[in-house]
């Protein structure tokens, strides 16, 4: 099955420096490709997502891009703010994105903003 | 966006017993939710994937017999922890599709005593 791998597990990052993690996915087959903000106590929320016929996506100061080849897709903060931090996981599908994903999630990153 | 609501948010319950969570969808229907667990600090673990009408399908090394999933309806999915032990404490979640985006419940934190 999917094997799905982020790292870091954990980043500071001075607020307004930007924050990047890194997801690598193990199933060729993978073609959809969120990313999921957990606050504390809170529900995961969909923040950014990705198909895999593009190599990029950039919502205002949220951007992911994709490496098919490799296998790795990356999720871009700028301008942090202290409201960017919690947890974020980034996940892989096979389904396309289109609605009742099996998803299979990364471990989570713990980002911290440091105002 | 849309709404998945969870019930319980907290329960605590002693060895033995058995505990209902339930999923449910406000304003869409959905054919199929998924079932999640949470511990501390970590991932999400795909536990099963509840299926309206028909049943659920479990990932490896979840045993059904104790995870009971009922899906009767296109808006409810529960998941009922039978005799529960300690090592089963943990945040279970449940999300459900509108369209593309997978929504989550608040998720319920279950405490076996």
């Amino acid at each position: 099955g999917e094997n799905v791998e982020q790292h870091p597990s954990t980043l500071s990052v001075q607020e307004g420096d930007s924050a990047v993690i890194k997801c690598t996915y193990s199933d060729s087959a993978s073609n959809y490709f969120p990313w999921y903000k957990q606050e504390l106590g809170k529900r995961p929320q969909l923040i950014i997502d990705i198909r895999s016929n593009v190599g990029e996506k950039k919502d205002q100061r949220i951007a992911v891009t994709l490496n098919k080849t490799a296998k790795h897709f990356s999720l871009h903060i700028t301008e942090t703010q202290p409201e960017d931090s919690a947890v974020y996981f980034c996940a892989a599908s096979i389904g396309g994105g289109f609605g009742n994903e099996k998803l299979t999630f990364g471990t989570g990153t713990r980002l911290t903003i440091i105002p | 966006g849309a709404v998945v609501s969870q019930h319980p948010s907290r329960v605590i319950c002693k060895s033995g017993t058995s505990v209902k969570i339930e999923c449910r969808s406000l304003d869409f229907q959905a054919t199929t939710m998924f079932w999640y667990r949470q511990f501390p600090k970590q991932s999400l673990m795909l536990m099963a994937t509840s299926n309206e009408g028909s049943k659920a399908t479990y990932e490896q090394g979840v045993e059904k017999d104790k995870f009971l999933i009922n899906h009767a309806s296109l808006t409810l999915s529960t998941l009922t922890v039978t005799s529960a032990h300690p090592e089963d404490s943990s945040f279970y979640i449940c999300s459900a599709s509108e369209g593309s985006e997978a929504f989550f419940g608040q998720g319920t934190r279950l405490t076996v005593v």
